[in-house]
């Protein structure tokens, strides 16, 4: 498609249950990002792929968060037992190159109550 | 590792110039300015790839300077609608920049 979809706008989730957010990026684009945006001015980067490959997940606090970008699937960004400081938008962005300017979602707003 | 940008917040009237600077500690290859309005996506405004690259879009227009790790975006003759927090973003694109946000009032 032209644009990035992300899926769903929102998600309500009680505190220690299991989040799971999708993505398709643009068609081909072969790189795509994960951002979360808890502040209005702060995005933090957790995970990128190059195809179905991990490019760099440095920002992923990997005890709770998984992702997956599989052939011929969305993209999924997964939370398992969700906290409170969860609570934030997810951001996807998909890019031709690793240095190339981004195409955002519309984001999916997550609140852990 | 993440750019600073300055000023934190700017408030303009219609018609009237502001400058958004982006500062980085790392070395920066490229530089991507994004704004972001309230509620929205960040929309891609436009990307610096070289050391001393000045790049125009209508009336939005942006430098690089390599040695100084430094971009500044340049707004001229605000409209209403340039209202919204920009950010820079480092050429590997994983750290954006702490944001400024620019409301411009009639």
């Amino acid at each position: 498609g032209e644009e990035v979809a992300q899926t769903p706008k929102h998600l309500v989730r009680g505190e220690g249950q299991k989040a799971k957010l999708y993505c398709a990026p643009i068609k081909g684009h072969s790189y795509v990002f994960w951002y979360q945006q808890v502040l209005k001015n702060e995005f933090k980067f957790l995970i990128s792929f190059q195809n179905e490959n991990v490019f760099d997940e440095t920002g992923m606090p990997k005890e709770r968060f998984s992702a997956k970008c599989l052939p011929n699937s969305p993209c999924s960004l997964e939370i398992q037992a969700t906290k409170l400081e969860d609570s934030a938008v997810y951001f996807c962005a998909s890019s031709q190159r690793d240095r190339g300017f981004q195409y955002f979602g519309a984001g999916t707003r997550l609140s852990v109550l | 590792q993440q750019p600073v940008q300055s000023p934190q917040a700017v408030i303009l009237r219609e018609g009237e110039d502001a400058v958004i600077n982006c500062s980085s500690s790392k070395a920066l290859y490229s530089v991507h300015w994004y704004r972001q309005k309230h509620g929205e996506a960040p929309v891609f405004l436009m990307i610096l790839l070289k050391g001393g690259e000045q790049k125009g879009h209508e009336k939005i227009s942006a430098s690089f300077n390599e040695k100084k790790q430094q971009s500044s975006l340049y707004l001229t003759a605000s409209q209403l609608s340039y209202s919204g927090t920009y950010f820079c973003g480092t050429g590997d694109q994983f750290y954006f920049g702490t944001g400024t946000s620019l409301t411009v009032i009639p």
